[in-house]
């Protein structure tokens, strides 16, 4: 079964300093593309950064960045110099590339809350 | 600049009414998708499109019914309002080629059923 695991129901990072948010996902897929997104109290989903499972190279974007360990079948979002408005919802999902449905498969969340 | 627009935002339904859930997308995107969103999971695909007169059932399609006439709109019906279905609902476009970066989500219609 293709699922996506975030085992960090909440997490609080300080002002400025890096957070690291954890996802292990399953499938036997050997094409895929892996999503974040981060949904403020707006409620908005905002697509963040983007991994394919043939890249080679960790995917960054601005503070955000990817560890990407395909053996272990983790993708983790690492958020530098964490600001206020970084305090959201942070959700990650899987795309099966070989499935015609084009669907997302989400995890259950990781809500993060920054301190000043 | 619209993008995907969802309405209405909000929404209070009593058990048994049927609605419609509009989404517009300006964006020629082929691929639409309806998502909710409940406390304490990730979204779940309920109907999906992969182009105009094309429609498939997702993860969770029962008492939900799509339709897509045009390429512009993907609207999402409900047949007759359960408790069950209290939730946030997403509709979501992206080109079909490469969704690598192209899932784009309307802001979200917040429905309570009573």
């Amino acid at each position: 079964a293709q699922k996506i695991t975030q085992t960090q129901p909440g997490m609080f990072v300080q002002e400025k300093e890096a957070v690291t948010l954890d996802c292990t996902y399953d499938t036997s897929d050997q094409s895929y593309g892996l999503f974040w997104y981060k949904q403020p109290s707006s409620g908005e989903m905002i697509f963040l950064i983007y991994q394919g499972s043939y890249d080679e190279q960790n995917a960054t974007e601005g503070r955000y960045s990817l560890n990407f360990q395909k053996a272990r079948k983790s993708t983790n979002l690492v958020i530098s110099a964490s600001q206020l408005g970084d305090s959201a919802m942070y959700f990650c999902a899987m795309r099966p590339k070989m499935d015609s449905s084009y669907k997302l498969i989400f995890g259950s969340g990781t809500r993060l809350l920054v301190r000043p | 600049n619209a993008g995907v627009t969802q309405t209405p935002k909000f929404q209070v339904l009593k058990t048994g009414q049927s609605m419609t859930l509009q989404c517009a997308q300006d964006m020629n995107h082929e691929y639409m998708s309806w998502y909710r969103q409940d406390p304490g999971m990730g979204l779940r695909l309920i109907h999906y499109s992969v182009g105009a007169g094309i429609t498939d059932q997702g993860e969770v399609p029962n008492g939900y019914n799509v339709s897509r006439s045009t390429t512009e709109d993907f609207p999402l019906r409900l047949l007759s309002a359960a408790p069950s279905q209290t939730s946030v609902y997403f509709c979501a476009s992206s080109t079909q080629g490469e969704a690598n970066y192209g899932y784009t989500f309307g802001s979200g219609t917040r429905l309570t059923v009573v």
